[in-house]
């Protein structure tokens, strides 16, 4: 079974701090990572595809990086704002067999004003 | 751009009738969509996907005659779950897939089922 670990599963941030939570996914035949970010009431939104071991992404405030060969990713958002809260999915691309995705839980990520 | 549209956001059923959802891309074709299921306080869980004009590939444990995928055009698909029972009661969501192999969904905002 795949297993794609987020930790942690909840974390509250005071508006104006930075905070990185982490995806764990097997090391092995590793083909993308994705990023979702995931507001109440919305379709989640897509951040990043990471591919390259090494990869460092970014979108405005909020950057990812990508270690493919320990099998782990990480989400930095820099100067937390209010609009930042939100469910964070990562998502371990399967190309063996059927290509699908495999979430994570989600960390929950709230800012305090 | 890439806007996936999903109806309706919420439905309430007795048990034994059906519900249809609509999964509709609304600014680019999408030749493969997919169905996720998702559990209080769990991943989202890929159900089936969804390629237009074939049958969708289910995932292992999820019965095909219950819930039922039709993807007719390049911009729509829709999930039937068949005479709905309570246990049928989650969040359902579509997304469809961009250009290119392991490329980004983009998801709908999803199904609430509720099933008396």
């Amino acid at each position: 079974i795949l297993n794609v670990e987020q930790s942690p599963q909840s974390l509250h941030v005071q508006e104006g701090d930075s905070t990185n939570f982490t995806c764990s996914f097997p090391s092995s035949n590793f083909y993308a990572l994705h990023w979702y970010r995931w507001e109440t009431a919305k379709s989640p939104e897509a951040l990043f595809v990471m591919t390259l071991n090494g990869d460092e992404k970014k979108k405005g405030r909020i950057s990812a990086t990508l270690n493919t060969k320990e099998g782990y990713s990480y989400l930095y958002i820099k100067g937390s704002q209010p609009e930042d809260s939100a469910t964070y999915l990562c998502a371990y691309y399967i190309i063996q067999g059927a290509q699908k995705l495999v979430f994570g839980q989600g960390t929950r990520l709230t800012i305090n004003p | 751009g890439a806007v996936v549209s999903q109806h309706p956001s919420r439905v309430i059923c007795k048990s034994g009738t059906s519900v249809k959802i609509e999964c509709r891309s609304l600014d680019f074709q999408a030749t493969t969509m997919f169905w996720y299921r998702q559990f209080p306080k769990q991943s989202l869980m890929l159900m089936a996907t969804s390629n237009e004009g074939s049958k969708a590939t289910y995932e292992q444990g999820v019965e095909k005659d219950k819930f039922l995928i039709n993807h007719a055009s390049l911009t729509l698909s829709t999930l039937t779950v068949t005479s709905a029972h309570p246990e049928d009661s989650s969040f359902y969501i579509c997304s469809a897939e961009g250009q290119g192999q392991g490329e980004t969904q983009y998801f709908g905002p999803g199904t609430r089922l509720l099933v008396l």
